[in-house]
């Protein structure tokens, strides 16, 4: 069975400063990684998502993400936040094509000073 | 387009009681529609999977006789809590999607306290 592991539960940044959330997954074949980012009371918008080619992945907002296989690791970065940017932030995998069955990390919330 | 809305978006009930929670897709015709549920400070836990026309399969662990799902045509499904106690309160996100693999579109929530 996938895993996703989001080991920081809580990141504090600067305005302006560059930013990385990272995620860890566990899946024995080539997994479907997805980044969502969740406003309080809301649902979820999907970011950004990896499935096959260009290990670099450019999302919505000024978000990317790389895939490093070596590393077990899909990790989020934008490289200057903004004070909207403050929410929570879900990675996920799916085992299979596409989305068929997502299984979520517990989440990051990131939180913007000014 | 690939809207998906909840209704209500807040609910509060009294223990014992059942709540209907209602999720459409706006704009798209949804195959299938998954339900979620979220405690405070916690990921995403997938409760059920339903397909238009058929019987929901339900995770490990969730109880398909109080959680009733229909999904009766491809842009409505709906989760009742039979019998709501107040452990049951929690947020409560759907998601559809179009077709076999393609992406999940979440709606806004749910949010459901039982007292």
């Amino acid at each position: 069975a996938q895993s996703v592991t989001q080991p920081d539960i809580h990141i504090t940044v600067s305005e302006g400063a560059s930013l990385e959330l990272r995620c860890n997954y566990s899946y024995g074949a080539t997994p479907y990684l997805f980044w969502y980012v969740q406003s309080p009371g809301q649902g979820l918008q999907l970011l950004l998502k990896y499935f096959s080619g260009d290990t670099l992945v450019q999302g919505i907002k000024g978000f990317e993400a790389e895939f490093k296989r070596s590393q077990s690791s899909f990790n989020l970065r934008k490289p200057s936040v903004h004070w909207s940017d403050a929410a929570e932030y879900f990675c996920a995998v799916a085992p299979g094509r596409g989305y068929s069955t997502l299984t979520f990390g517990k989440g990051t919330m990131l939180l913007v000073s000014p | 387009g690939a809207v998906v809305s909840q209704h209500p978006s807040r609910v509060i009930c009294k223990s014992g009681t059942s709540v209907k929670i209602e999720c459409r897709s706006l704009d798209f015709q949804a195959t299938t529609m998954f339900w979620y549920r979220q405690f405070p400070k916690q990921s995403l836990m997938l409760m059920a999977t339903s397909n238009e026309g058929s019987k929901a399969t339900y995770e490990q662990g969730v109880e398909k006789d109080k959680f009733l799902i229909n999904h009766a045509s491809l842009t409505l499904s709906t989760l009742t809590v039979t019998s709501a106690h107040p452990e049951d309160s929690s947020f409560y996100i759907c998601s559809a999607r179009r077709t076999s693999g393609g992406e999940q579109y979440f709606g806004p929530g749910t949010r459901l306290t039982v007292t």
